[in-house]
C-alpha cells in the first residue's frame, strides 16, 4: 500500500517557470490537502478538496492553482514561479467529514523540496 | 485566522529529561491533534483529543486537552534521542486543518 505519492522529491526552478507538483494517494480519501512548510512557521494550508470536482482555498492560495478531476490526484500548478515560494510542500489526504469520519488524521506524502532561482 | 500558537519553538534537553510543548487558542476548539515530524521527513499523525479535560497516553507521551478547550500539551517522560523531532499540533475545523508554528525538540545523550 503506497499511501500518498509525491512526485518530484526536489526541484529547481527559474523565476517564472511553472511547474506541476503531482500528488496521489490509493486510500480511496475523499479529503485532499496541500501545505507549504518554511523555517520557523509550521505547515500552512494552500489549497484543499473534500472531493473530486470539488477545491477551496486555504491560508496561503496566492500563486498556486489546483484541480481534482479524479478521488486520486490533486496535483499542485505554481503558473509563475517567485522565490518566495521556495519551500518544502507537502500533500495529504483523509476521509472526509462530510461523510461521517469527521475529524480524520491527515496521510502525509514526503514532500517536494522545491528551490526557486 | 484561527491561530494556534504553540510554545516552546524550541527546547535542547538531556536524555532522560522530561519535555513539555504547549498549544494555545484564542477561542475554543472543537478538537485538537498532534502531529510529529522527524528531521528531514513528514508529519505524522500521534492523536486526537475531543473532550474537555481529555487526557491520553501513548507509552511516555501524555496528551492533555485543557478544561475549557482552548489549550492542550504534550509531555514527554524521560526523553530518549528517538523522540527527536519537531511536534505540531493542530486544530482541525471548517474543513480545514490549521497548524501551530511547532516545536523542535532536541536531545543530547
Amino acid at each position: 500500500n503506497a499511501g500518498v505519492t509525491q512526485t518530484p522529491k526536489f526541484q529547481v526552478l527559474k523565476t517564472g517557470q511553472s511547474m506541476t507538483l503531482q500528488c496521489a494517494q490509493d486510500m480511496n480519501h475523499e479529503y485532499m490537502s496541500w501545505y507549504r512548510q518554511d523555517p520557523g512557521m509550521g505547515l500552512r494550508l494552500i489549497h484543499y478538496s473534500v472531493g473530486a470536482g470539488i477545491t477551496d482555498q486555504g491560508e496561503v492560495p496566492n500563486g498556486y492553482n489546483v484541480s481534482r478531476s479524479t478521488t486520486e490526484d490533486f496535483p499542485l500548478r505554481l503558473l509563475s514561479a517567485a522565490p518566495s515560494q521556495t519551500s518544502v510542500y507537502f500533500c495529504a489526504s483523509s476521509r472526509s467529514e462530510f461523510r461521517g469520519h469527521s475529524n480524520q488524521p491527515q496521510h502525509f506524502g514526503d514532500g517536494t523540496r522545491l528551490s526557486i532561482l | 485566522g484561527q491561530q494556534v500558537m504553540q510554545i516552546p519553538q524550541y527546547q535542547h534537553v538531556q536524555e532522560g529529561e522530561d519535555f513539555t510543548t504547549y498549544c494555545n487558542s484564542s477561542t475554543t476548539l472543537s478538537n485538537i491533534q498532534w502531529y510529529k515530524q522527524r528531521p528531514g521527513g513528514h508529519p505524522v499523525f500521534l492523536i486526537q483529543l475531543v473532550k474537555s479535560g481529555e487526557v491520553k497516553k501513548q507509552k511516555r507521551l501524555t496528551f492533555q486537552f485543557g478544561e475549557a478547550k482552548k489549550n492542550s500539551s504534550l509531555h514527554i517522560t524521560a526523553t530518549q534521542t528517538t523522540d527527536v523531532g519537531t511536534y505540531f499540533c493542530a486544530r482541525w475545523g471548517f474543513q480545514k486543518l490549521v497548524f501551530g508554528t511547532g516545536t523542535r525538540l532536541l536531545v543530547s545523550p
